[in-house]
Order: structure tokens, then C-alpha cells, then sequence
């Protein structure tokens, strides 16, 4: 069974430049979560899906951050313009649903900006 | 609102000796406790979890956590370290099943040979 696969691995951006990553979770798996996990610290949640619709965004920081998950599988995160304190490791994760607190994690998606 | 606590961020032991993390947790009710480990590169895995069935649970690779209430902790033990347990391990609480999972800071593991 493949796992969570996230891409780029690595991206290295200047300031002010857009930047996407994008998460394709594991079959069958109805929630979808993007976590950001600074350098030391642990992963904090950005946002939560259920299946197409956000049902936790409220650490999101809306005015550079965006999400979608479109038809319920596929998830994009975009940063529009990337700060340099958005330097993080970009961490997907999927589970069959909200109640199972068992959460597969993708490799990260490790955002560098100069 | 919740959080978890991890005490030591850096636990070095070595080859063949007691594993012990700790992890302590504030919430309101009695939670729900996990502990993930991420081995270097790789993503975060589940290594065991806490949901009232029993107060110590029994994980993948030789790991367990017992559930004290009146602690409230919820420490990782392992009998006898093995280098590839070396890994960051991060202790996560969710107060009520589906609600936002919290994870602390994480533990670096380091086994000496």
C-alpha cells in the first residue's frame, strides 16, 4: 500500500516569491491534515479536511496561506508571498477519519526561503 | 486547551539500557495520548496510543507507555535500547476523539554503543 507522498522535497525560494506543495494522501483515507513543523519544534496544525470540506483552519494564517482539496483526494498548500519565517518543514498527513487519532505522515516537504 | 509537555529534549543512552521519555499532559477530561516517533528523512509514525481501554499500552518495536491519571503523564519506556531506536519522539494529546491533534516538542533520542 503506498503511503502519503508530498512534493517538492525540498524548495528553496527568496522572499516575496509563491510557492506550492502538494499532497496526495492514502487511498481510502477521508481526512487530510497540513502541519508545519519548525526546526526543534513539533508539527502544529495548519489545517484539516474532511474529505473536500476545511473543518479546522483556524491556525492558518489566511492573508498568505491557502488550501484545497479538490474532489476529496489530492491537497495543494500554497504561500503567496513566502515570508522568511515560513521556513519550515511542510508535513502532510492523512487518516481514515477525525476519530482514529491515527495519522500517517508523508516525508515533508522541507521549504527554505532566503 | 490542551498541551503536552516533553521534559529533555536531548536523551542519550546507551546500547542495552532503560529507555524512559516523559511526556506530561494538561487537559480538562481525560484525553487521548500518542506517542509518534520520526526516524531521520522519513515521516512521522505512530507508535502506540492511550483511549481508556487500558492505563499501559503496548507498542511497535518494544515500546510501551503507562497512562497515570494522577500524574498525568504518559512516559515511553523501552527495557533495552537498540541503536536503531535512535529517532525524535514526540508526545501528542487530542482531548476528545476528533479534535485537534497537539503534539509536544519532541524528544531526540540518541543509543551510544
Amino acid at each position: 500500500e503506498a503511503g502519503v507522498v508530498q512534493s517538492p522535497r525540498y524548495k528553496i525560494i527568496e522572499k516575496k516569491q509563491p510557492v506550492a506543495f502538494w499532497c496526495n494522501p492514502i487511498s481510502g483515507h477521508n481526512t487530510l491534515y497540513w502541519y508545519r513543523q519548525n526546526l526543534g519544534q513539533g508539527p502544529e496544525l495548519l489545517i484539516r479536511y474532511e474529505n473536500e470540506e476545511a473543518v479546522d483552519d483556524s491556525q492558518l494564517p489566511k492573508d498568505r496561506f491557502s488550501a484545497e482539496r479538490l474532489k476529496g483526494v489530492d491537497s495543494t498548500l500554497k504561500i503567496q508571498p513566502a515570508e522568511l519565517g515560513d521556513s519550515a518543514v511542510y508535513l502532510c498527513a492523512s487518516s481514515l477519519s477525525m476519530n482514529t487519532g491515527e495519522l500517517f505522515f508523508g516525508e515533508g516537504s522541507r521549504l527554505t526561503v532566503l | 486547551a490542551q498541551s503536552v509537555t516533553q521534559l529533555g529534549s536531548h536523551v542519550s543512552v546507551s546500547e542495552g539500557a532503560l529507555v524512559l521519555l516523559r511526556c506530561n499532559y494538561s487537559s480538562s477530561v481525560p484525553p487521548y495520548l500518542f506517542w509518534y516517533v520520526q526516524y531521520p528523512n522519513q515521516g512521522l509514525q505512530l507508535l502506540l496510543k492511550y483511549t481508556s481501554a487500558a492505563t499501559l499500552v503496548k507498542g511497535i518495536n518494544g515500546f510501551e507507555a503507562e497512562f497515570k491519571k494522577s500524574e498525568t503523564s504518559f512516559h515511553l519506556t523501552k527495557p533495552s535500547a537498540h541503536m536503531s531506536d535512535a529517532a525524535e519522539y514526540f508526545c501528542a494529546v487530542e482531548e476528545t476523539s476528533g479534535s485537534r491533534l497537539t503534539f509536544g516538542e519532541g524528544t531526540q533520542l540518541t543509543v551510544n554503543p
